[in-house]
This record gives C-alpha cells, structure tokens and sequence, in this order.
C-alpha cells in the first residue's frame, strides 16, 4: 500500500543550526502538507504546497521556515535557525485533492532542538 | 478560526463496549471531516473520511457520522477490542485547505 515517508525519524540539533526534513509523498498526490505537533498539544497546520508553490500557510510559518519540492518525488522542509520552541514532531501528509481530498500522513521526524 | 473540540479527552472501557467518540466544530462551512488513529509516538492512521454531501461512512467496525448544520460529528467503535486504545483525532477542513485538528480522545480498552 502506497504511503508517506518521512526521514530522518529523530533529529536532534543545537539551537542556532540549519535543519531539513525530508518527505517522500505518495506518487499520484498533488498536494503536500507539513503539519507539526509539540508534545501534548493538537496538530497544527504549517503549510500546505500545490503546483510547485506555497497555497496556504499558518502564522507558525514565518522565513524561518520554507518549503522545497527540489525533484518528482521529495518534498522538504527548511528551518534555518532553531529554537527551542521548533521542538516537535514534524508532519508531512499529502492527498490526491485539495479541500475535499484524504489526507494521507507519514510516520513523523520528532525535532529536539537543545 | 475554525475551532475544534473533542469530548471526552480521555475514555477507559471494557472490552466489547460499544463506544461513541464526539467531535465539534464552530465553522459549518466545511468541506471534509477526517477521524484518525495515533498510536504513541506515530504518526496519524487515516480511518474514515466523510465529504460534506455525505452523512456518515462506515468501515469494518467503525461508523462516523456527520451533521454540518449542528456542527458534530461522532465516531462510533462497536465492539472495542484491547488493539483500538490509541488516541483519536478528528479533523475538519474548510475551504482554506487545510485541516484543524482537535485535541483528540485518548482511548483505553480493557482486557
């Protein structure tokens, strides 16, 4: 069965440092989404991706943050300077349509920024 | 902002228990509501996905149920087993296309 995958599975990193997600979306989705969840709390919306572009993003996406499908099949996720508070688990999902499509999630990269 | 509420946080029954998990939203105007499983530390299992023409959906043991005009939906396990305890999210998407989530049931099926 097609899915989402996501690496690396747990990052750790200083604050201050560079870091990429990776996310490999299922093959025929148009759609790409991250999507971010701080221990404890709801999954909160980040961005959403279509035809090569940012659609949407929440206010949690701000330049630290940026999006990069850079072939056919990986879609990334950049923040350039962590902070403590970027500590979470990471999301990508990605669905076939936009609003009424199913959305599809990979299995998370947890991000501990020390 | 769409709003998304999940009542109750958390539930612990017995195995064979029928069971009805509540979602509400503040928003009417939305085009998918989407239940999801999370076991700890994964990520979301999709479980059933409701269009906003549709009422319910049922798959195996699972049936969801959507009212857009009172801004509810139920998702409904039918005889629980010890391998549904996971935490239960559902997720309402409006024309913005993207998701809200709720806080989610945290569910405990007792042998």
């Amino acid at each position: 069965e097609p899915e989402v995958t996501q690496t690396p599975s747990h990052q750790v990193t200083q604050m201050g440092q560079e870091v990429i997600l990776r996310c490999v979306p299922i093959s025929n989705h148009l759609y790409f989404y991250w999507y971010r969840q701080i221990l404890g709390q709801k999954v909160e919306f980040l961005v959403s991706f279509y035809n090569n572009e940012i659609s949407e993003k929440s206010e949690i996406f701000d330049d630290q943050f940026s999006v990069e499908r850079p072939d056919g099949s990986n879609f990334t996720l950049k923040i350039r300077s962590t902070k403590l508070e970027d500590s979470a688990m990471y999301f990508c999902a990605s669905s076939t349509e936009g609003s009424t499509g199913e959305l599809f999630f990979g299995e998370g990269s947890r991000l501990t920024v020390l | 902002k769409q709003e998304v509420t999940q009542i109750p946080a958390a539930l612990s029954v017995p195995e064979g228990e029928n069971l009805v998990l509540n979602c509400s939203f503040t928003d009417s105007a939305i085009y998918n509501l989407q239940w999801f499983r999370q076991d700890p530390g994964k990520g979301l299992t999709s479980l059933l996905l409701i269009q906003s023409s549709q009422r319910e959906q049922t798959s195996g043991r699972l049936n969801a149920s959507l009212d857009k005009s009172s801004g509810r939906s139920t998702l409904y396990i039918a005889a629980s087993q010890p391998g549904d305890s996971a935490t239960y999210l559902c997720a309402a998407i409006n024309n913005f296309n993207k998701f809200y989530f709720g806080s989610g049931t945290k569910l405990n099926v007792k042998p």
